[in-house]
C-alpha cells in the first residue's frame, strides 16, 4: 500500500493567515492526489482533485501544487469557516489510502 | 444534483454482519462508480473500496475477506455487507461517488451524511 503523511499534524492560525500543508506520498503517484476539508460532524468535502485541479464551488483561496511524491495544500487568507481537517488521499493505485489528516485551529 | 443518503442499523453484534444501504438521488445510479468509506470515532478516513457502473468491485485488501458492495439498481440503492464485525469496526459509513476519467480517478465528490455504526454486544 502506499502511505501518505501529511505534516504539520496540527495548525493553529488566525483568519487572514497563509496556510499551507505538505502531503508526502511513499512512492511516486503522478498527480493523483486529491485533497478534503471535514468539518467536525460533517463529510468530507472535495477541495482539489489532480493534485491541482479546484473541485467546482470551492473558493479560488484554495489552491494545491505537486506531483509524484510531495504536494502541497495552500489557504491563501483563512478564512472563519476554513477552520477544520483536511486530508489528502492518493488515488494512482489500490487501495485508495488517505493521509492521517490536519487539523487547523483557531490562534 | 447527485444526493446520497446512507442508513442501517446502528448498533451491530460482535461476529455479525453490518449491512448498511445507500440510497441515489437525483442521478443515475447505473453510469457512476460508488465508493463506500469509513472513519473510526477520532481517526482518519479509510477507502473501503468501490462498485463500478459494470458492476465490477475493487476491495481495500485490509477487508477484502469481509465486504461486499453491490448495487441494485430497481431500488437506486448501493449496499455495503461487512460480516464478522468487531468493535473495531464501529465507525461513520460513508457511500460517495468517485470523480473518474476514461482510466484514471480524482476522488470523491459526491458524499453522503454518513451513518455511524458501533460494534458492541
Amino acid at each position: 500500500d502506499i502511505q501518505l503523511t501529511q505534516s504539520p499534524s496540527f495548525l493553529s492560525a488566525s483568519v487572514g493567515d497563509r496556510v499551507t500543508i505538505t502531503c508526502r506520498a511513499s512512492q511516486g503517484i503522478s498527480s493523483y492526489l486529491a485533497w478534503y476539508q471535514q468539518r467536525p460532524g460533517k463529510a468530507p468535502k472535495l477541495l482539489i482533485y489532480a493534485a491541482s485541479t479546484l473541485q467546482s464551488g470551492v473558493p479560488s483561496r484554495f489552491s494545491g501544487s505537486g506531483s509524484g511524491t510531495e504536494f502541497t495544500l495552500t489557504i491563501s487568507s483563512l478564512q472563519p469557516e476554513d477552520f477544520a481537517t483536511y486530508y489528502c488521499q492518493q488515488l494512482n493505485s489500490y487501495p485508495f489510502t488517505f493521509g492521517p489528516g490536519t487539523k487547523v485551529d483557531i490562534k | 444534483q447527485v444526493q446520497l443518503e446512507e442508513s442501517g442499523p446502528g448498533l451491530v453484534k460482535p461476529s455479525e454482519t453490518l449491512s448498511l444501504t445507500c440510497i441515489v438521488s437525483g442521478g443515475s445510479i447505473s453510469s457512476d462508480y460508488w465508493s463506500w468509506i469509513r472513519q473510526p470515532p477520532g481517526k482518519a478516513l479509510e477507502w473501503i473500496g468501490y462498485i463500478s457502473d459494470s458492476g465490477n468491485t475493487n476491495y481495500n485488501p485490509s477487508l477484502k475477506s469481509r465486504v461486499t458492495i453491490s448495487v441494485d439498481t430497481s431500488k437506486n440503492q448501493v449496499s455495503l455487507k461487512l460480516s464478522s464485525v468487531t468493535a473495531a469496526d464501529t465507525a461513520v459509513y460513508y457511500c460517495a461517488s468517485l470523480l473518474r476519467g476514461l482510466i484514471d480517478y480524482y476522488g470523491m465528490d459526491v458524499w453522503g451524511q454518513g451513518t455511524t455504526v458501533t460494534v458492541s454486544s
